[in-house]
């Protein structure tokens, strides 16, 4: 059966620092990658996906980038934090042809 | 921009009672799922529908999609308090289906 890992669960940042989100799927292959970030008790904002090794769709313009380095993996950086990046980050897979989606746990991250 | 509009955004019940929670758009999506989702944790699918007046039911719960697949309705007979969560329905772009887009979510509570 396919799995998705998200790691950290939580983490604090000060402002101005860089980040790094790692996400792996297990038991699939070639599959869509997502991340999104959600405001408290509200729906999610797409910011990347990606249909394979190396391509990667920006959504919304930010100080975040993200990299598909492997196929079972993806992830989400910054190299300087801003306030307004706190949120609730979330990594998702699909089955090519746009399939539903599989989401991780998240990670929460606050930014001091 | 494709945007789904969810409705309520907030539903307080009592045990027992039944209730419907509304997924709207002027867009029309090549899929739509619901999510139910838990504080801290990633969202969990719940359906997919795909064809324009599709039913789908599971056990208490009743999916509808719209005859021009832009809207859809996810009706709760007799809730339990095990319903309570956020439920976010998502579409699938019509032209674009690797890309998703999230309504605002509706939280519900089912009181004992």
């Amino acid at each position: 059966s396919q799995t998705i890992h998200q790691w950290p669960a939580t983490l604090v940042q000060p402002v101005g620092s860089p980040l790094s989100l790692e996400c792996t799927v297990e038991g699939t292959s070639n599959p869509n990658l997502y991340w999104y970030r959600q405001a408290a008790g509200r729906g999610l904002q797409l910011l990347f996906y990606s249909v394979g090794i190396g391509q990667i769709s920006s959504e919304v313009p930010q100080n975040l980038s993200a990299s598909r380095p492997q196929d079972r993996q993806f992830i989400l950086s910054s190299k300087k934090l801003l306030l307004s990046d706190s949120g609730f980050y979330l990594c998702a897979w699909s089955d090519r042809g746009g399939q539903p989606q599989h989401f991780g746990d998240g990670t929460r991250l606050s930014i001091l | 921009t494709q945007l789904l509009e969810q409705s309520p955004q907030f539903l307080s019940i009592q045990e027992g009672e039944n209730l419907t929670v509304y997924c709207n758009s002027s867009s029309v999506f090549s899929s739509l799922q619901w999510y139910r989702q838990e504080p801290g944790e990633g969202p969990v699918l719940l359906v997919t529908v795909v064809t324009g007046g599709e039913v789908k039911k599971l056990k208490r719960l009743t999916f509808q999609f719209g005859d021009a697949r832009k809207d859809s309705s996810l009706h709760i007979t007799a809730a339990q308090p095990g319903d309570t969560g956020l439920y976010l329905c998502a579409g699938a772009g019509r032209y674009n289906f690797n890309k998703f887009y999230f309504g605002s979510g509706t939280k519900l509570n089912v009181k004992p």
